[in-house]
């Protein structure tokens, strides 16, 4: 099974700091990650596919990047709507997710 | 407006069933497989199941094959997880999700199920 592993677990950050996150893969995924946004007591909410993918209704300050077994989300100024976990999900092989990383307010 | 809701969950005791269910709006659901993901309390997300759009074909998580039955009705839009011989470490809430291109881009708000004495 693919492992996926997120950094870090715990970000403290402020608002309109740039801020990246990272996943890393067991092995080769190609481009076949997604990222979810998830704020307490909601459901998770598909930010991007396909590493760099946005999707329709996200906000631009919002990219991923990466391929193969490294990949990055990166927030470019935070807002205060952001803070929240998120998730990375590989689909190459299976599916599986990543522990997560929670952005908090410092 | 695309809307899945969930619903079923609750208290139950190890080893018995509970049936959940998920209601599908807003698209037309028999072209689209489905699954169902799931979130242990301050845990991650795990895939659980996913069946095909025409119900022909299912796929389970190793840890609640022969345990869990994912199934739909098409006619009326509805998706189902039927779990017997629960466990205390299928505590969770349960997802409601549709796989989109890379990635579920719809979830459901989530219902969740206790297991225990």
């Amino acid at each position: 099974d693919i492992q996926m592993t997120q950094s870090p677990s715990l970000l403290s950050a402020s608002v309109g700091d740039r801020v990246t996150l990272n996943c890393k893969a067991s092995q080769n995924i190609y481009k076949n990650l997604a990222w979810y946004q998830q704020k307490l007591g909601e459901a998770p909410k598909f930010l991007i596919s396909n590493a760099n993918s946005l999707q329709t209704g996200i906000p631009s300050r919002f990219s991923g990047s990466g391929s193969g077994t490294d990949f990055t989300l990166t927030i470019s100024s935070l807002q205060p709507e952001d803070f929240a976990t998120y998730f990375c999900q590989q689909y190459y092989s299976g599916d599986t997710f990543g522990a997560g990383t929670k952005l908090e307010l410092k | 407006e695309v809307q899945l809701v969930e619903s079923g969950g609750g208290l139950v005791q190890p080893g018995r069933s509970l049936k959940i269910s998920c209601a599908v709006s807003g698209f037309t659901f028999k072209n689209y497989d489905m699954a169902w993901v799931c979130q242990a309390p301050k845990k991650g997300l795990e895939w659980v199941a996913t069946i095909t759009f025409d119900g022909s074909t299912t796929y389970y998580r190793d840890s609640v094959k022969g345990r869990f039955t994912i199934s739909r009705d098409n006619a009326k839009s509805i998706l189902y997880l039927q779990m017997d011989s629960l466990r205390s470490e299928d505590t969770a809430t349960y997802y409601c999700v549709r796989p989109g291109y890379g990635g579920y881009d719809y979830w459901g708000q989530g219902v969740m199920v206790t297991v225990s004495s």
